[in-house]
């Protein structure tokens, strides 16, 4: 059974950074792009980044680039997003997805 | 970039009746990277459908998927009470992903 398990969400101030972790478990790691989605409240999902198996291929939505970092370590079978000069509409709910699998999500709440 | 327009925004049903659910992709898609979700109030994305027909584990024989190229569909045979809910699509064949806007199916 395919387990990602997000955590690193928290309450930060405009400006500030975090990083967020997904523990993957239950498929081959190593053959999937991993991917981060967020959900701001109140509104549908919204695509942030994905990285290839290898890393070698890294894609960002405009609203993030320049200030996300998406990065994985295959022998510990996680992804990470590090974020960074965060704003307020970065709010939101953070999912670790891989294809079509979610997980639970980590809450990101970005206010002074 | 591929934009996802479902429509209608909102369907008022009631229990018992079909519900038909569009998604309408700006270019064609792989059917193998069209995925339907259900999503409840407080819950993360429920997985219904993925390669545009195929159920997801646990998923009732009520809900289906259908369509290719630009064109997807999502049927719900028979509605049952915690069916209604915000439905997203989302293609996952290339970046960047897309999400369609979501269909509300409320209770009328």
């Amino acid at each position: 059974e395919v387990q990602l398990v997000e955590s690193g969400g928290d309450l930060v101030q405009p400006g500030g950074s975090l990083k967020l972790s997904c523990a993957a478990s239950g498929f081959i790691f190593t053959s999937y792009w991993m991917s981060w989605v967020r959900q701001a409240p109140g509104k549908g999902p919204e695509w942030v980044a994905n990285i290839r198996q290898d890393g070698s291929e890294i894609y960002y939505a405009d609203s993030v680039k320049g200030r996300f970092t998406i990065s994985r370590d295959n022998t510990k079978k996680s992804v990470y997003l590090q974020m960074s000069s965060l704003r307020a509409e970065d709010t939101a709910v953070y999912y670790c997805v891989v294809e079509v699998y979610w997980g639970q999500g980590t809450l990101v709440t970005v206010s002074s | 970039e591929i934009v996802l327009t479902q429509s209608p925004g909102t369907l008022s049903l009631s229990p018992g009746e079909r519900a038909t659910l569009s998604c309408r992709a700006s270019q064609s898609i792989s059917s193998s990277h069209l995925a339907w979700y259900q999503q409840r109030i407080g819950q993360a994305p429920r997985l219904l459908i993925y390669g545009a027909s195929t159920r997801a584990n646990d998923i009732p024989a009520r809900f289906s998927g259908s369509g290719s190229g630009t064109d997807f569909t999502l049927t719900i045979s028979r509605l049952e009470p915690e069916d209604f809910a915000v439905y997203y699509c989302k293609q996952y064949g290339s970046s960047p992903w897309a999400f369609g806007q979501g269909t509300r199916v409320e209770i009328k």
